[in-house]
Formats: structure tokens, sequence, C-alpha cells
């Protein structure tokens, strides 16, 4: 019973380099997202997606893209990454069926820039 | 974000009651909800109330709904130890997409 698993959990990059976060989830769930969060501003929406194949812009999408090819996958890209980029990201997911439509989140990824 | 407000930190003793409070903006909100987050780890859902709603209570946590004057409250009685984490208030957009927005979060410190 994993729920949404993240990975990695941590990592330094310097400037300039790109890399790929992974979320998966093991609940069926239709919508999944992305989150960052920094000291003071909460959590703000990256990208989301409410289905497989399907990816829309949040908040904060600058910088980042996403792919969305299995149901149980989303995958966080940083093409360039940036020192505006240290921050924790969060993966979430949820059902599009009936009850509270709470999230589930991952344990995070906290990323470094340098 | 901007339209979900919380106060950044509250501070009570070890068996008082804590009272976290939230605004919010936007009165087509559907559902409202509470996450508490623990150091280093991910935000996990305690409670939610739908917006028929006035009031939901969960054992030591009462949630208070205002519609009217968009507020939205969190009571926990018997605050202990564990009970210190990072409280976000969220509500749920509109549309198909189940967007949440989350307020700033609210640092609770209980003191023993």
């Amino acid at each position: 019973n994993a729920g949404v698993t993240q990975t990695p959990k941590f990592r330094v990059l310097k400037t300039g380099q790109s890399m790929t976060l992974l979320c998966a989830q093991d609940m069926n769930h239709e919508y999944m997202y992305w989150y960052r969060q920094d000291p003071g501003m909460g959590l703000r929406l990256i990208h989301y997606s409410v289905g497989e194949g399907t990816t829309a812009k949040g908040e904060v999408p600058d910088g980042y893209n996403v792919s969305r090819l299995k149901k149980q996958n989303f995958l966080l890209g940083l093409e360039s990454a940036a020192p505006s980029q240290t921050s924790v990201y969060f993966c979430a997911s949820s059902s599009s069926g009936s009850g509270d439509y709470g999230y589930t989140f991952g344990s995070g990824t906290r990323l470094t820039v340098v | 974000g901007e339209d979900v407000e919380q106060s950044l930190f509250l501070s009570v003793r070890e068996g008082d009651s804590s009272v976290i409070n939230c605004t919010y903006t936007d009165s087509s909100s559907t559902y409202l909800y509470w996450y508490k987050q623990e150091p280093g780890a991910g935000l996990q859902l305690l409670t939610y109330i739908f917006s028929n709603m006035d009031m939901k209570q969960d054992q030591r946590l009462t949630v208070l709904l205002n519609k009217k004057d968009k507020h939205l409250s969190l009571r926990i009685a018997d605050t202990q130890t564990g009970d210190s984490a990072i409280y976000f208030c969220a509500r749920r957009t509109g549309g198909a997409t189940n967007k949440l927005i989350f307020g700033t979060g609210t640092l609770l410190a209980v003191q023993p």
C-alpha cells in the first residue's frame, strides 16, 4: 500500500543542469499534480494532469515540463535548472469520482540548485 | 495562494485547545480542507468540510465554517506535542480539474 512515491528524495544540481522528478501512484487515481513549497508561500501548483496523456499548466509553470505517458506516473522535468527552482517539490493524486476529492501526497523531493 | 490566508504561527501549551484560522475569497468553493505537515514529510489530509455544513467534529478536531465571512477554523482539543506541525487550509476550485488552492500554512508549536 505505497500510495504516492516520489524519487529522488534529495538532489543537488548545478545551474543549467537538467533532471526529472518521478511520481508514481498505485491508487488508480485519474488526477495528478506537481506543487512546489517555499517558505511563507504555501504550496503553488506547477502543472497538473486530469488523465493519461493530458497535462495542463498551473500557477507557476515556467521552467518546468511534465509528461503523463502512463496513468500511474507523472514526471516533472527541469530542462535548465536555476537557483530560483530551489524548493521542495510535492506530487499529489486524487480520484475523479465521488468522495471528498482530497489529495494523497508524496513525501517530497528537496531540490537545491547551486 | 493569495486567496487563502492563514496566520503564520501559533504557540500553545500542551493540554490547551488550539484554534487555527483561515480566510478565503472565493465563495464558490465546494470543499474546504485541513492538511497537516510534519517535519520532512508530505501533507496528510486531516479533515474536510462541505460548503453546506457549518461544523464537523472528528475526535479532537472541530472544523467551523462561516460561509458569510468566508472563514474556516480548525480547533484541536487537548493539544499534544505530537500535534506540532504546519497546518494548511485549502479550498477546492470549481470545474472538473479538482485543483486545490492552499494557504501559506500555520506553524503550530506545542510547548510542554
